[in-house]
């Protein structure tokens, strides 16, 4: 059964300090998203690849978000420095044509 | 200060009756439509999709409606059970390939 997985499920961490989440696209999915939840936006799309090229990243603060396919098994979001306002559900997905699956999430506190 | 989020609308049923979830969506481009569901704690996962060149198609207990006329999207489920119980988002392609426009969802609610 295949599944995106993501780490750390959970990150408490405060202002300032440097957050990094990983994502495993589902083996074979060339498209890989980076998504942001939270209540007062729903869900905001981050950063997207194809074929581990970055394609959009539109929806991201670029002064302090970063987001990396170092290969096709792994994709990165990193946050340098981290805010109170980043505090969301972070998820994953990754596809082939159109369908996305997403992965469990990573929820991320900062204080 | 009071935090003030996103007004979700919410649907409640009674446990095995029909549910129908409705959106309306932005795009007359848009040529590929989805519905997740997302329980809580979870990421959204995919329940059905629709092409442009459809205006129905059905899965297990699911039916997706798609009127391009009005740009109107349904999802129908079937005797609503209690896992059931989620937000549903609809998502449109918006005439690009690979990425999606989500909606702000739907709460179900069902009642036993």
């Amino acid at each position: 059964d295949a599944r995106v997985t993501q780490t750390p499920r959970h990150k408490v961490t405060e202002m300032g300090q440097e957050v990094t989440m990983r994502c495993q696209p589902i083996l074979g999915h060339n498209t890989v998203f980076w998504y942001r939840q939270t209540m007062m936006q729903g869900l905001e799309l981050l950063a997207y690849f194809r074929n581990r090229a970055p394609l959009d990243d539109s929806g991201m603060p670029k002064d302090r978000f970063s987001a990396e396919m170092p290969d096709a098994t792994l994709a990165t979001l990193k946050i340098q420095p981290s805010e109170p306002r980043d505090s969301a559900v972070y998820f994953c997905a990754s596809g082939l044509l159109y369908e996305q699956y997403f992965g469990p999430g990573t929820r991320l506190t900062v204080t | 200060g009071e935090s003030v989020g996103l007004h979700l609308p919410t649907l409640s049923v009674q446990e095995g009756d029909n549910s129908i979830i409705n959106c309306a969506y932005s795009n007359s481009a848009s040529d590929y439509f989805i519905w997740y569901k997302q329980e809580s704690g979870k990421g959204p996962q995919f329940i059905i999709d629709i092409r442009s060149n459809m205006d129905k198609r059905q899965g297990q207990r699911v039916t997706v409606l798609l009127n391009k006329t009005v740009k109107h999207l349904s999802l129908q489920i079937a005797a609503t059970q209690p896992g059931d119980s989620a937000v549903y988002f609809c998502a449109e392609d918006g005439g690009a390939t690979n990425k999606l426009i989500f909606g702000t969802g739907t709460l179900l609610a069902v009642q036993p």
